[in-house]
């Protein structure tokens, strides 16, 4: 099984800063197969960032997605309000599918 | 647009039974998801399933689950077996966007708790 580290695991941030989250894989995964999805509290996950760099519809752009092998990276570019919630990498390619345990970006 | 329904509470032992409802379209040639959060920690996997019968789950879970699809109902349906308060948490259906390798459309969840 391929394990996702997101780290860090809280990201305390004002509006208008730029937040950098991370995802390193234990093995190497196919940069098609890397997603990012956006969870705000009491709601489902939404997705972001697929292929690793691609938004999806409606996406901002101040979000963007980069990265290859085991090392990936969600930017946030300037953070607006409603940016604030947790986000989670998560892989497919092979059996099981996993997700990274989440970044939370809260307001300092 | 995707709705979980089911039993908010289920004793242990006995059997965790879904559906997601699909409206707006169709449960023929999608893949569907099902994902589960226990409160306060991340998302889990679940399991696949595709209405030509081809189905995968998650190794952890693969002895006790069964998914299936009706499509003149437009329904896609999840059990687990023997639960146990383990298996408290949100359950989340969700479409599989083939052309993205991801799941693109979810439900809003419904909650299960697991107790006597």
């Amino acid at each position: 099984e391929i394990v996702l580290t997101q780290s860090p695991g809280t990201l305390s941030l004002s509006p208008g800063e730029r937040a950098t989250l991370s995802c390193r894989a234990s093995q190497s995964v196919d940069s098609k197969y890397l997603v990012w999805y956006q969870q705000k509290s009491g709601q489902a996950p939404r997705l972001l960032i697929y292929g690793a760099s691609s938004r999806a519809t409606g996406v901002p752009d101040r979000f963007s997605g980069s990265g290859s092998g085991t090392d990936f990276t969600l930017t946030i570019s300037r953070l607006e309000r409603e940016d604030f919630a947790v986000y989670y990498c998560q892989r497919w390619g092979s059996s099981p599918l996993t997700f990274g345990g989440g970044t939370k970006v809260e307001i300092k | 647009q995707l709705q979980e329904s089911g039993p908010g509470l289920v004793k242990p032992s006995e059997t965790l039974s879904l559906t997601c409802s699909v409206s707006g379209g169709s449960t023929s040639n999608f893949y569907w998801n099902w994902f589960r959060q226990p409160p306060g920690k991340g998302l889990e996997w679940i399991g696949y399933t595709h209405d030509s019968g081809d189905t995968n789950y998650n190794p952890s879970l693969r002895s006790r689950v069964s998914t299936s699809i009706d499509t003149s109902k437009n329904q896609v349906s999840l059990k687990l077996y023997s639960v146990t308060a383990a298996d408290t948490a949100m359950y989340y259906c969700a479409k599989w966007a083939n052309s993205l390798e991801a799941a693109d459309i979810w439900g809003q969840g419904t909650m299960v708790t697991v107790s006597s």
